[in-house]
């Protein structure tokens, strides 16, 4: 069974670093391409990253350029997030997903909370 | 401001057919695949439909998809009221080089 475990989030204030991580099981992670999606409270979801199966290719949504910074270690089946230079509106849910080709996030984790407040 | 085009909402009643619009442009929808997704209150999204029009293993066929052009539509048939979630669309922007979304739609079963 495919299970995505986010942890990581939590609350930090405007201008704080936060890393978020992902463990991956039930399937041969090293041979996804990986991505994060996230969805401020009450409001749709944005595609944040994603990450090729050996981290060679990361794509980033422009609100979170240079700030975010996402990585994967395949030995460990995880996924991460760091996340630099907080902002307010970086306030949401973090899911990491799986991939599938054409761009179906076909595998979801239960999210965790990042809140960015003073 | 989505890159894709969802209506805030749609309704219908138990048992009837409800269609969902997604709109976008030619360097997402109209040169890439559609997935969709719904997402029940509280809980992570869920895939519905991948490649314009396929459905993962599990996903009845109540739920379809197409795609013309740069725009795509959801089907549902045969309502039920275990369907009110949120459902979005979602596809590849080749010019942004980014995943993009739909701003979601409220499916409400009267």
């Amino acid at each position: 069974e495919v299970q995505l475990v986010e942890s990581g989030g939590g609350l930090v204030q405007p201008g704080g670093s936060l890393r978020l991580s992902c463990a991956a099981s039930g399937f041969t992670f090293s041979t996804y391409w990986m991505s994060w999606v996230r969805q401020a409270p009450g409001k749709g979801l944005e595609w944040v990253a994603n990450i090729k199966e050996d981290g060679t290719k990361r794509y980033y949504v422009d609100s979170v350029k240079g700030r975010f910074s996402v990585s994967r270690d395949n030995a460990e089946n995880s996924l991460y997030l760091q996340m630099n230079s907080l902002r307010v509106e970086d306030t949401a849910v973090y899911y990491c997903a799986r991939l599938a080709a054409r761009q179906a996030l076909v595998y979801w984790g239960q999210g965790t909370l990042v809140t960015v407040s003073s | 401001q989505s890159v894709l085009t969802q209506p805030p909402s749609v309704s219908a009643a138990p048992g009837q057919k409800v269609t969902i619009s997604c709109s976008g442009g030619t360097s997402n929808i109209g040169n890439n695949y559609i997935s969709w997704y719904q997402q029940l209150p509280g809980t992570a999204p869920k895939l519905l439909i991948y490649d314009n029009n396929k459905r993962p293993s599990g996903i009845p066929d109540r739920f379809s998809g197409s795609k013309s052009g740069t725009s795509a539509t959801l089907g549902i048939t045969g309502l039920q009221t275990g369907d009110e979630a949120d459902y979005y669309c979602g596809t590849w922007d080749s010019s942004l080089s980014s995943g993009v979304f739909g701003g979601g739609t409220k499916l409400t079963v009267l």
